[in-house]
């Protein structure tokens, strides 16, 4: 079966670095996203990686290692509108993303 | 960046009544939209993939006649909650894909909160 796997929650402080790691078992890959989504809201896009490597993107950067199905996002200078949920996803060989359940990050003055 | 919008936003409604919620792609042309599901402290569970001009492709355990989703153009598609009851209180969610490239960026809407009494 296909699986995304990150952890449910995490916690960090105001002004520092966190990482969340996000591990995928799909049919075939096109892509891996990270989107981050508040409390009533809809998910914003934040990243989307194909090729391995880094990205960065201001605070934001994303990792990804296709050999290992691995992937972390990385959120610097961390301020108290990051606490979101963010979400991991893969696209799969048919195009549709498979979704992981979302780590909840609380970030803490 | 590319923009799709929904509405409503909230609705409110009775139980064994009809819903319909929009999804507008407003610059961009739209071949496929998702409608998503969520419920409370869940992630998100894709209902059906939208394409414009075919039946939707429903997704396992989601019952087509109960959401029926049209996509008569490149710019709209609509899901509408049929008899809906309490349980089908939840968050929609439609997407996009935007520049034809089928790993193009998703686009999502605001969501649509559909509280059912």
């Amino acid at each position: 079966g296909q699986n995304i796997d990150q952890p449910t929650e995490m916690t960090a402080t105001e002004g520092a670095i966190v990482q969340i790691n996000c591990t995928y078992q799909t049919s075939g890959f096109n892509g891996l996203f990270w989107y981050q989504q508040h409390a009533g809201e809809a998910p914003t896009f934040l990243s989307y990686n194909v090729l391995d490597g880094l990205e960065e993107k201001g605070r934001f950067s994303s990792f990804l290692s296709r050999s290992k199905g691995y992937s972390y996002l990385l959120l610097k200078e961390l301020q108290m509108k990051d606490s979101a949920s963010y979400l991991c996803a893969v696209m799969d060989s048919n195009y549709q993303l498979i979704w992981g359940a979302g780590t909840k990050l609380i970030i803490k003055p | 960046g590319a923009v799709v919008s929904q509405h409503p936003s909230w609705v409110i409604c009775k139980s064994g009544t009809s819903v319909k919620i929009e999804c507008r792609s407003l610059d961009f042309q739209a071949t496929t939209m998702f409608w998503y599901r969520q419920f409370p402290k869940q992630s998100l569970m894709l209902m059906a993939t939208s394409n414009e001009g075919s039946k939707a492709t429903y997704e396992q355990g989601v019952e087509k006649d109960k959401f029926l989703i049209n996509h008569a153009s490149l710019t709209l598609s609509t899901l509408t909650v049929t008899s809906a009851h309490p349980e089908d209180s939840s968050f929609y969610i439609c997407s996009a894909r935007g520049g034809g490239a089928d790993t193009g960026e998703l686009f999502f809407g605001e969501g649509s909160r559909l509280t059912v009494l």
